[in-house]
């Protein structure tokens, strides 16, 4: 089975805070993926990356940042956190063949105060 | 314009009844794909059908089938016997090209489906 996990369920920081969230995917999957997820618009994509070091901005990358060090970990950045980032993060995996689904983790539900 | 249109924001159905949940797509790439995600009140977004835009036949898995009507542009998932597990916010989500953009999909805004006894 896939695995995808997230570094934690819930998270609260404060405004101005660095916040690291974390993925990790056990599958030597290339492609990897961050979501953020709010009630009446569906998911977001955020950024993603289809190999090591790679990166390619999704629809709103603005106010994250995201590193890919090794295939199996991709993590979501928030460099000074913000309210309006109070969300749920959704991390994504997939093969990098198109016609492969993508395999979600559990999600990062994350409030800044 | 939305590449992803979900009409119906919640949904009721009772147990055993199937339920069509709506989905419509704007795309003008002629090769694209379509998957149905299941999200329960946990959180974990669970991959249950994809239909690919040249398969000639509808997708079908278990109890799930995908009623893809491609002039039309909509893409209707339909859960048949209806069961109390299988309450949970539904997405429908697009794939376009085959090229590149390493595997992106777009999103729906969902819809709640509720099973009542």
């Amino acid at each position: 089975d896939v695995k995808v996990t997230q570094s934690s369920r819930y998270l609260v920081k404060r405004t101005g805070e660095k916040v690291f969230l974390e993925c990790v995917q056990d599958m030597d999957h290339e492609n990897m993926f961050w979501y953020r997820q709010d009630p009446g618009l569906g998911l977001r994509l955020i950024y993603f990356s289809y190999d090591v070091k790679m990166k390619e901005k999704g629809d709103i990358p603005e106010g994250y940042s995201v590193s890919r060090e090794k295939k199996e970990r991709f993590s979501l950045i928030l460099e000074s956190a913000s309210t309006n980032q109070t969300s749920m993060y959704l991390c994504a995996s997939s093969r990098r063949l198109v016609l492969h689904t993508q395999y979600f983790g559990p999600g990062t539900r994350l409030t800044v105060l | 314009a939305q590449k992803i249109t979900q009409t119906q924001p919640g949904m009721f159905v009772q147990e055993k009844e199937a339920v069509t949940l709506d989905c419509t797509y704007d795309t003008s790439d002629p090769s694209y794909g379509l998957f149905w995600y299941k999200q329960p009140s946990s959180g974990e977004m669970i991959f249950l059908i994809y239909q690919g835009s040249y398969d000639q036949q509808n997708a079908t898995e278990g109890r799930y089938s995908l009623n893809f009507q491609k002039a039309r542009k909509s893409a209707n998932l339909v859960i048949s016997a209806s069961q109390l597990g299988d309450s949970a916010m539904y997405f429908c989500a697009m794939r376009e090209g085959v090229t590149g953009g390493g595997n992106k999909l777009t999103f729906g805004t969902g819809t709640q489906l509720k099973v009542e006894l």
